[in-house]
């Protein structure tokens, strides 16, 4: 039933290495989002998208990439990943349109370890 | 920037009685921002627990309250007698109405723990 999951939930990945966390929706929003969550901070946005094959940066870009192939999957890479890049990573999604145009609808989180 | 602040990283409560988090916002380039509570249970994802849009306007879900209070630039989330299913991080956020798809912020998370 669960409207946003993410894959994998927890990876352990290698410095200088590539990993990519999916995300799938079934809400049938347009808008899509990632996060990172780390001890002491706020979510922060790192990319979104509003439509297909199309992403935007958020306030937190570097070092991440985004794709968008379809509606429901929204995908978020890390060519390289380091050290610094070890945190919680929340998918999202929101209609961006009507009354609850602003309400996020969020997967369980990924956990990332980079060692 | 516009930002929001709560100072509790965890609380602890008895079950039954009340409960107060407290949520502080800076909106500087946004004149009325919609606020947020949500809710993240243990191995879930976070979820809505209530909204409002309104200055002067209370908000209530599942027994909790909060109001948007634009003089104190405050929206702290209170319930008058918690359960030890109330045990879950609360995230306050706040969005911007006009640009509402992609701009929100959110504070850093309010761990609730409720012991018997």
């Amino acid at each position: 039933e669960a409207a946003v999951t993410q894959s994998p939930r927890s990876k352990v990945a290698v410095t200088g290495g590539k990993v990519t966390l999916s995300c799938h929706q079934t809400n049938n929003h347009d808008y899509m989002y990632w996060y990172r969550q780390d001890t002491g901070h706020g979510l922060r946005l790192i990319h979104y998208s509003y439509v297909a094959d199309s992403t935007e940066k958020g306030d937190i870009p570097d070092g991440y990439k985004a794709s968008r192939p379809s509606q429901e999957n929204f995908s978020l890479i890390l060519e390289l990943a380091s050290l610094s890049q070890t945190a919680v990573y929340f998918c999202a999604s929101s209609p961006g349109l009507g009354l609850n145009q602003d309400t996020q609808y969020f997967g369980p989180g990924t956990r990332l370890l980079v060692l | 920037g516009d930002s929001v602040t709560q100072t509790e990283g965890q609380v602890t409560v008895s079950e039954s009685k009340s409960l107060i988090i407290n949520c502080t916002y800076s909106a500087t380039s946004i004149a009325y921002p919609n606020l947020f509570w949500y809710v993240r249970y243990p191995g879930e994802g976070l979820q809505l627990l209530l909204k409002v849009i309104t200055a002067g306007q209370k908000g209530s879900s599942r027994g909790f309250e909060a109001t948007y209070n634009k003089e104190t630039t405050s929206f702290h989330l209170q319930k008058a007698s918690v359960q030890e299913s109330d045990s879950a991080v609360y995230y306050c956020a706040l969005s911007d109405p006009l640009n509402s798809g992609t701009y929100q912020r959110f504070g850093t998370g309010t761990k609730l723990q409720v012991v018997p």
